[in-house]
């Protein structure tokens, strides 16, 4: 099966900077990493995904790359605001169906 | 995500009793998930559906059970439970197009906050 690695697993960054969590993943055929973001307390949801056949993805100050020679992938958020503190997963798909292996989480703490 | 609904939202049980987890989902979704979820090791699949009659085995599905009553409805059953099932538990529904292929996006419901003593 799908085996994802995630670091760091807690990231302090100013507010204003920019944070990188990455992740490595071992199945090959793996062909849809997804990015998730939990608030405290809450259900996770679905903030970037990106394709084997994308490089990279944007979405205002978040952005995804993807190497897929080096099989893995890593999630940029840039001008860190409080709101971005949550724990982020990163999820690679694996099998006919499609299910999602999780990475192990960061939590990404943005300090005023 | 109010489309996707788990209840209990919050349980304390004690060791060797059987209790019921309950999913719903008004998305319309085929597909849906259980997960675990405990610090530092993310979202661990249990069971997953892809419809009322299919049923599958995921990473950690020792200890659980699972019905697929309908479409809309996903139940998780621990038979006899144990201290380390304390945990959090999601459900999740993902949707498949129009050739039958998955939509890889899970939607996720609110969680089952779940202490066995």
């Amino acid at each position: 099966g799908e085996n994802v690695e995630q670091h760091p697993s807690t990231l302090s960054v100013q507010e204003g900077d920019s944070a990188v969590i990455k992740c490595t993943y071992s199945d090959s055929a793996s062909n849809y990493f997804p990015w998730y973001k939990q608030e405290l307390g809450k259900r996770p949801q679905l903030i970037i995904d990106i394709r084997s056949n994308v490089g990279e993805k944007k979405d205002q100050r978040i952005a995804v790359t993807l190497n897929k020679t080096a099989k893995h992938f890593s999630l940029h958020i840039t001008e860190t605001q409080p709101e971005d503190s949550a724990v982020y997963f990163c999820a690679a798909s694996f099998g006919a169906g499609n299910m999602l292996t999780f990475g192990g989480g960061t939590r990404l703490m943005v300090k005023p | 995500d109010a489309d996707v609904t788990q209840t209990p939202r919050n349980r304390i049980t004690k060791t060797g009793k059987r209790i019921m987890l309950e999913c719903s989902q008004t998305k319309g979704h085929d597909r849906m998930y259980w997960y675990r979820q405990d610090p530092g090791l993310g979202l661990r699949l249990i069971y997953y559906s892809f419809d009322v009659k299919d049923i599958n085995k995921g990473e950690i599905s020792d200890g659980y059970s699972v019905s697929r009553q309908a479409q809309a409805k996903f139940s998780l059953s621990l038979e006899s439970a144990i201290p380390n099932q304390t945990a959090l538990y999601f459900c999740a529904t993902s949707d498949i197009n129009k050739l039958g292929q998955s939509r890889e996006t899970q939607y996720f419901g609110p969680g089952t906050r779940l202490l066995v003593l």
